[in-house]
């Protein structure tokens, strides 16, 4: 089954509101968290990424928050803007040698002017 | 800062044709991975490796073979394309063993006859 699921397929957010994506993971030994964003006909760049010490990593505007017991984790972008409009991909991952990425199917983000 | 290039950027076979796709990188990453790309499904690894001779089946790996001849290539195969092998496939490579950071190249669209 799929280890890492975005519920939500799509969001709209107007210009300077807060954007929340969500990403839920099934294995409890994942211990790395990250958020890639994709343009279109683009790859995936990373965004932000934490490790399961932390409960929160704030970078500019972006915030993840992870919540280890509920096996969720969150991207908040503040102050949305145009172009903060694309696909947002979670991941997570178990930390160790010849571990990988588990990545959700990513949820598209359209910030409206 | 390094580049990831996979060739062809467009590939198009006919059903049952083995088709090989090709992934270099100059960043001296250890592991490197191809991920298949399709619309409402995120990404899928289909097969990583975490140093040169090294494979690892992801969740993906049926219908396909791959080759980690050094440590800049990674390949994969389709060994019999088929009619729903239409997607794009993103070959990544990653500085560490571990599930770290993902830097893609721009991916190979394959499209079936």
């Amino acid at each position: 089954g799929q280890q890492v699921k975005q519920s939500s397929p799509s969001l709209t957010v107007q210009e300077g509101g807060i954007s929340i994506l969500n990403c839920d993971y099934e294995n409890d030994m994942f211990d790395y968290f990250a958020w890639y964003k994709k343009y279109p006909d683009n790859s995936p760049t990373l965004l932000i990424s934490v490790r399961s010490n932390v409960d929160k990593r704030e970078d500019g505007r972006l915030t993840v928050f992870l919540n280890k017991s509920g096996k969720h984790f969150s991207l908040h972008i503040t102050a949305s803007q145009p172009e903060d409009t694309a696909v947002y991909l979670c991941a997570a991952g178990e930390q160790g040698t010849g571990s990988k990425l588990s990545f959700g199917k990513g949820a598209k983000l359209t910030v409206s002017p | 800062g390094g580049i990831i290039t996979q060739t062809p950027k467009f590939l198009i076979g006919q059903e049952g044709q083995k088709l090989t796709l090709k992934c270099q990188q100059n960043f001296n990453h250890d592991t490197m991975y191809w991920y298949r790309q399709d619309s409402g499904k995120g990404l899928r690894l289909i097969y990583y490796s975490i140093t040169e001779n090294d494979l690892q089946k992801g969740d993906l790996s049926e219908g396909y073979d791959a080759s980690r001849e050094k440590k800049s290539s990674f390949s994969l195969t389709v060994t019999s394309a088929q009619k729903n092998e239409m997607a794009v496939f993103l070959c990544a490579s990653s500085r560490q063993r571990s599930a770290e950071t993902l830097y893609f190249g721009s991916g190979t669209r394959l499209t079936v006859l």
